[in-house]
């Protein structure tokens, strides 16, 4: 069984430009979830995504979308980047059917924005 | 709005035990989570409780909760220095993660020899 992969680990962007990061999630689940968590923050819930549709999304601005593809993967975009984007991004897979919401995090991929 | 306060850091004795403390202020929430995060790593949940118990138990972590208060705990019984890391609560109101979870900003467990 896999756990949650993402891609890239570390990229380096300028502000204004678009980003596209990657998450695979656990085997046998059908529900990501995307998080920021900027240097010494917690995570911030950006949204979820179930069964390809949006489920759920926290309070991020519309330039923050998400795709989710028929085997679950799923990609996180963020438009016209600015400074404070700067963050690691995590995604989360978990199985829609579980009470508990177990999510199953990613390593996450650390964006820097110059 | 939803908010999860936790003291920053807290130090403690190879060996003691170590008691992380977290308030929050929705009071739907439904469910209650520890998180432990190591350096460079991702998140992984220690445990979990409902908001209809008090208390949980799970080998060397103890969850309480007093949900008048609003003050969940997190003891780690015998503490050793693999606990060393940043230890999250969180909180959610539908569970699933259908709303996200609010974390707090983590408290960095630090052990002495």
């Amino acid at each position: 069984e896999t756990g949650v992969t993402q891609s890239p680990t570390h990229l380096i962007k300028t502000r204004g430009q678009q980003v596209t990061l990657r998450c695979s999630s656990q085997s046998g689940h059908n529900t990501v979830s995307w998080y920021q968590q900027a240097l010494g923050q917690g995570p911030q819930f950006i949204f979820q995504y179930y069964r390809e549709e949006e489920n759920g999304r926290g309070n991020f601005p519309p330039r923050f979308s998400g795709l989710q593809f028929p085997n679950y993967s799923s990609e996180l975009n963020v438009n016209a980047l600015e400074l404070d984007d700067s963050a690691l991004y995590l995604c989360a897979s978990s199985s829609g059917t579980e009470a508990t919401g177990e999510l199953f995090f990613g390593e996450g991929s650390r964006l820097t924005v110059l | 709005g939803e908010d999860v306060e936790q003291s920053l850091f807290l130090s403690v004795r190879e060996g003691d035990s170590s008691v992380i403390n977290c308030t929050y202020t929705d009071s739907s929430s439904t469910y209650l989570y520890w998180y432990k995060q190591e350096p460079g790593a991702g998140l992984q949940l220690l445990t979990y409780i409902f908001s209809n118990m008090d208390m949980k138990q799970d080998q060397r972590l103890t969850v309480l909760l007093n949900k008048k208060d609003k003050h969940l705990s997190l003891r780690i019984a015998d503490t050793q220095t693999g606990d060393s890391a940043i230890y999250f609560c969180a909180e959610s109101i539908k569970g699933g993660g259908a709303d996200g979870l609010t974390f707090g900003k983590g408290t960095h467990l630090i052990i002495q020899p």
